[in-house]
This record gives structure tokens, C-alpha cells and sequence, in this order.
């Protein structure tokens, strides 16, 4: 069973649109995370969620907002797509111990 | 400024070669530093954590090591093998505000192993 998974896989879509990625974990974890990995391959938090409470924001356009239904889901919506915001992201889930994160397999979105 | 710097920026050996690849950082206060290894087009996995108190941990063919003096820390991979090509990346968990801790990434190091 996979552990963290995101869907899409692959997202393509034109500048302007409004777009959503969605994120499940089955491990029980009450934290999530999403990262951005640019062309550099590195990676960038730009959110965190305990137990559906955002703790973490970092410095992230306001066009990106999280929504955590339950602690289990964590989805990404962006609205009015640039060309900047091509890139994979990545969710993540960290149990109470902090110990370790497990990413999903991310999503690799191309604005045109 | 907090920040993990890593070197070398890429590398290649030959396969059955060892490596050590080098993670600086200056984050404080510190709790935990990870190593996690991401293969191409797929997501990072944790290789190894290491809080203060820990020198060396080991995961397989993967030794870390940790001088929380000097705020360094190495992996080394021994015997290399084709599988090991990938990015690796040095995580650093720190404190701030309290009990409010927080995650700086390495940029990455990324491994070629040659045949």
C-alpha cells in the first residue's frame, strides 16, 4: 500500500487557470507538508499542517492555498497559474516523533 | 542565517568505489539531522536521523556521521553500485520560538556511479 500519494501524476495547464493537487496519507501521521523542487532540484517547504491546523506559511504567493479536510489529506490549490510556478511538488507526512518524513511521488506541473 | 550548504554540488565514481559526501550547516539551536536519498523523478526517502547525542549511524552500505561541534556531518557509501546514483540531500531540524521547531534542506548532491 502506498504510503503517501498524490495525484495527478503529471499536470500541464495554461497560464491563468486554477488547478488543485491532492495529497492522502495512510500512515496516521498528524503533520503533512508540501515542498516545491524547482529546476535546481531543490527543495522549498511551502506549508505545513498539524492535525488540519496550518503551523507553517512560509514565504509563498497567496495565489497557493492548502486545504486539509482531515489530517489525513492535505491538497494544494492554485489559482492563476505563472509560468514560475512550473515545478514538482511534493507532499510529505511526519509522525509525532518528527522522527523522519515520507514524500509522495510528487507532481510535476508545467505551465505553458 | 540558518542554512545547510553541501558538497560536492555533483560527483562521479565507478562503481564498487566508496564516497563521502560532506553537509555543513549552521542551524542552531539544533535536534535532528537527516540524510535522505532521491532517485530521479521520484520522491526523497530517509536514509538516516541523527540527534546531538549521536556520532555515527549506519543504514546498509550508508554510514552517517555527526560532529555537532564543528556542525558537520558526512555520509559515506561504501562499495558502490549502479542503484546509488541519485540526489542526496542533508535536512537539519533546528528549534525556534520555543518548542516550534523548523526544517532547512541542503541543496543536494548529486551521485553518478559509472559501470
Amino acid at each position: 500500500d502506498t504510503a503517501v500519494s498524490q495525484t495527478p501524476k503529471y499536470l500541464v495547464t495554461q497560464m491563468g487557470n486554477d488547478k488543485s493537487i491532492k495529497c492522502e496519507q495512510n500512515l496516521g501521521h498528524d503533520t503533512m507538508y508540501w515542498y516545491k523542487q524547482d529546476s535546481k532540484k531543490f527543495l522549498k517547504i511551502m506549508f505545513s499542517y498539524n492535525n488540519k491546523e496550518l503551523i507553517i506559511n512560509e514565504t509563498v504567493p497567496n495565489r497557493f492555498s492548502p486545504k486539509s479536510p482531515d489530517k489525513a489529506h492535505l491538497n494544494l490549490h492554485i489559482n492563476s497559474l505563472e509560468l514560475g510556478d512550473s515545478a514538482v511538488y511534493f507532499c510529505a507526512s511526519e509522525g509525532a516523533k518528527q522522527e523522519t518524513q515520507y514524500f509522495g511521488p510528487g507532481t510535476r506541473l508545467l505551465v505553458l | 542565517k540558518n542554512q545547510v550548504e553541501q558538497s560536492p554540488q555533483s560527483l562521479i565514481i565507478l562503481e564498487g568505489k566508496n564516497c563521502t559526501l560532506q553537509c555543513n550547516y549552521t542551524v542552531s539551536p539544533f535536534s535532528n539531522l537527516r540524510w535522505y536519498k532521491q532517485d530521479t523523478g521520484r520522491g526523497p526517502v530517509s536514509l538516516t536521523i541523527m540527534t546531538f547525542s549521536e556520532n555515527t549511524k549506519s543504514n546498509g552500505r550508508y554510514t552517517a556521521t555527526l560532529d555537532a561541534d564543528t556542525k558537520q556531518s558526512s555520509l559515506h557509501i561504501t562499495a558502490s553500485q549502479l542503484s546509488d546514483s541519485a540526489s542526496y540531500i542533508c535536512v537539519v531540524r533546528f528549534f525556534y520560538g520555543g518548542a516550534t521547531n523548523k526544517l532547512i534542506f541542503g541543496t543536494g548532491t548529486l551521485l553518478a556511479v559509472q559501470p
